[in-house]
């Protein structure tokens, strides 16, 4: 089935910083790709996804691009705040057609005023 | 609409006992699922359901039991408590499979001692 690497955290930033977290996925075909954002005590909610190679998703100020040739969807904001800090997941789903997504091991993102 | 609700909140448990954590969704989604979160670490898929009166299991079904009389309701039963146990439980629904937006309800912490 298919698979997905995540950047591990935790990572911790000052506000306004630029920030990446990487995601890279093993697939066959080219599979919708999410990422999912956690707050502190909720479940998780969609953040964003791409629906085909070359797609960038974007909501929040965040962006991610599908990208085919390097098998990457890494996540991107300009100026992050501290209302950004959160665990983020990154996910695929497990095959063609499949049922179930594959959800990365999560990246927890703390933001310093 | 309320989404993806789930009860309880919180729980703990004696070692040994039975519970039931209850889902239920209203937006006529067919596939549901749950998930259980330990500290620290990402998401594992316990069971799903493609809809009503067809269920499968994910990659940690044992010690749990699922059931899926309606298109809304999808509950969990933990029969014999153990601490390996103690988690936060998230349930999810989707219209569609894996390429589809999964919605999260708030989870259920459970503690069993």
């Amino acid at each position: 089935g298919n698979s997905v690497t995540q950047m591990e955290g935790p990572v911790t930033l000052s506000e306004e910083a630029f920030l990446t977290i990487n995601c890279t996925y093993t697939a066959t075909g080219y599979p919708s790709l999410f990422w999912y954002v956690q707050y502190p005590g909720e479940g998780l909610q969609l953040l964003l996804k791409a629906t085909k190679a070359d797609d960038k998703g974007s909501n929040k100020g965040f962006e991610a691009t599908y990208r085919k040739e390097t098998t990457s969807f890494h996540l991107e904001k300009g100026s992050v705040q501290v209302s950004d800090s959160a665990v983020y997941f990154c996910a695929l789903p497990h095959r063609g057609g499949a049922q179930k997504l594959v959800f990365g091991q999560g990246t927890r993102l703390t933001i310093n005023p | 609409n309320a989404g993806v609700t789930q009860t309880p909140k919180f729980r703990i448990l004696k070692i040994g006992q039975s519970m039931t954590l209850q889902c239920t969704q209203d937006m006529n989604h067919n596939y549901m699922y749950w998930y259980r979160q330990d500290p620290g670490m990402g998401l594992k898929l316990i069971y799903y359901s493609v809809g009503a009166g067809i269920t499968d299991k994910g990659e940690v079904p044992n010690g749990y039991n699922v059931s899926r009389s309606t298109t809304e309701d999808f509950p969990l039963r933990l029969e014999l408590a153990a601490p390996s146990q103690t988690s936060v439980y998230f349930c999810a629904s989707s219209w569609g499979g894996g390429a589809d937006t999964q919605y999260f309800g708030p989870g259920t912490r459970l503690t069993v001692l």
